[in-house]
């Protein structure tokens, strides 16, 4: 079974600053998501990516498949992006395995 | 464009009560999942339809039940509730699997038990 492993499970920056949440995982995918939860509960897909790099915004995916590692970034952080943020990768065709979230707080 | 509706937003029932907790979409997507969030833990998968006519178990199936009333509904019953299904469900919809396309999240219904 694959396993998700995000860093730092914690995130506290000034605003302004870039911010990168690392994400791996231990059985090759083909695809990986990203999602954030926002502080009052509600949750939205923010990429879904197979290779490369998307970007959207001021938030940028990246993924590298030989590695077994996605990176979600985002520049100009604002008090905004607070918020938790989640990889996940399926498990088969209807099922995510979700990593544990990180959770980010930028101060104004 | 309202996306994935999920009604009621909160409910509070007594343990042995039953409800059916409402989700709509207007998106055309085929496939439609129901998870639960508990405090400190990510989504678990209850159940999903990867497609109208369908519906198929998932991580944690045990005391509910669902219906796949159509393209655009997908239902959950609580047949009779216990404290241990005190969560956050959350509804979520996608145009086909989550192999090659992202999922769209209702905004979550608080359910507590008593």
């Amino acid at each position: 079974k694959n396993e998700v492993e995000q860093s730092p499970q914690n995130l506290t920056a000034q605003e302004g600053e870039f911010i990168t949440i690392n994400c791996s995982y231990s059985v090759g995918i083909s695809a990986l998501h990203w999602l954030q939860q926002h502080p009052g509960g509600g949750i939205v897909s923010l990429f879904m990516l197979s290779s490369g790099k998307k970007k959207h915004g001021r938030l940028i995916a990246t993924i590298n498949i030989q590695e077994k590692h996605s990176s979600l970034h985002i520049t100009a952080s604002h008090p905004r992006d607070s918020a938790v943020y989640i990889c996940a990768v399926p498990e088969s065709n209807y099922q995510l395995i979700w990593g544990a979230g990180t959770k980010l707080i930028i101060k104004p | 464009n309202a996306g994935v509706t999920q009604t009621p937003k909160f409910q509070v029932l007594k343990t042995g009560q039953s409800m059916t907790l409402q989700c709509a979409q207007d998106m055309n997507h085929n496939s439609m999942y129901w998870y639960r969030q508990d405090p400190g833990m990510g989504l678990r998968l209850i159940y999903y339809s990867a497609s109208e006519g369908t519906t198929d178990k998932g991580e944690v199936p045990n005391g509910y039940n669902v219906s796949r009333l159509n393209k655009r509904e997908f239902s959950l019953r609580l047949e009779s509730a216990a404290p241990s299904q005190t969560s956050v469900y959350f509804c979520a919809s996608s145009k086909r699997d989550l192999l090659n396309t992202e999922a769209f999240f209702g905004q979550g219904t608080r359910l507590t038990v008593v």
